[in-house]
């Protein structure tokens, strides 16, 4: 079965400070992503990737950089973490990236920035 | 730009009755369309998506939807929901492309809750 796993699953971090949101997938997906939740708003895309070494600015890029090392792993990084960037981040991958693909997505990373 | 309106932020019903959550959509071609379910603690999965054919698509758990393009619609429905239906549920629209470069918008969601 398809899955991505995410870490921490929570974190409380201070503003300024630098963090660092993991994902990992075994669906040898060549696609992921990061996307963002807000309370009354839908998921946003962040940025994204479809090869290692390689990432793509998705809707709302700014404040954040994404890393991806291998096929596996893909980070999202916060360099100088802001109030408002507290929100749920999920990550999700895909085999493909066209528009029927199904998103696989991670349990989430509830993120608190004080 | 394409975007997803779901009108009902918070909808309740008793377990055993039936169910539509409402997903309009806009989107300047044929779309391609799909409900996901977020269960609490849980990621999003996908209950079913609709791309060509027959405009009523069965997913899982007894749920279906109907591509009203007339409507712009992509509605969800059971015909008699049970308590572990309890959940948030999106729709989302992405453009009827097979290219890489493709966008999927997200819906702000419904939190459905089944009473006993």
């Amino acid at each position: 079965e398809a899955a991505v796993t995410q870490s921490p699953r929570s974190k409380v971090a201070v503003t300024g400070g630098k963090v660092t949101l993991s994902c990992h997938q075994t669906n040898n997906h060549d696609y992921m992503y990061w996307y963002r939740q807000d309370t009354g708003h839908g998921l946003r895309l962040i940025h994204y990737s479809y090869v290692a070494d390689s990432t793509e600015k998705g809707d709302i890029p700014d404040g954040y950089k994404a890393s991806r090392p291998s096929q596996e792993n893909f980070s999202l990084i916060l360099e100088l973490a802001s109030l408002s960037q507290t929100a749920v981040y999920f990550c999700a991958s895909s085999e493909l990236g066209g528009s029927q693909n199904t998103l696989y997505f991670g349990a989430g990373t509830r993120l608190s920035v004080l | 730009a394409q975007s997803v309106t779901q009108p009902d932020a918070r909808v309740t019903v008793s377990e055993g009755a039936s169910l539509q959550l409402r997903c309009k959509y806009s989107y300047s071609g044929t779309p391609y369309l799909f409900w996901y379910v977020q269960y609490p603690r849980q990621g999003l999965q996908l209950l079913l998506k609709y791309y060509s054919g027959d405009p009523v698509v069965q997913g899982v758990n007894g749920f279906e939807a109907e591509f009203i393009k007339s409507n712009s619609s992509f509605h969800l429905r059971k015909a008699s929901v049970h308590w572990s239906d309890s959940a948030v549920y999106f729709c989302a629209v992405s453009q009827n492309s097979g290219g890489s470069n493709y966008k999927l918008t997200f819906g702000k969601g419904t939190l459905l809750t089944v009473t006993p």
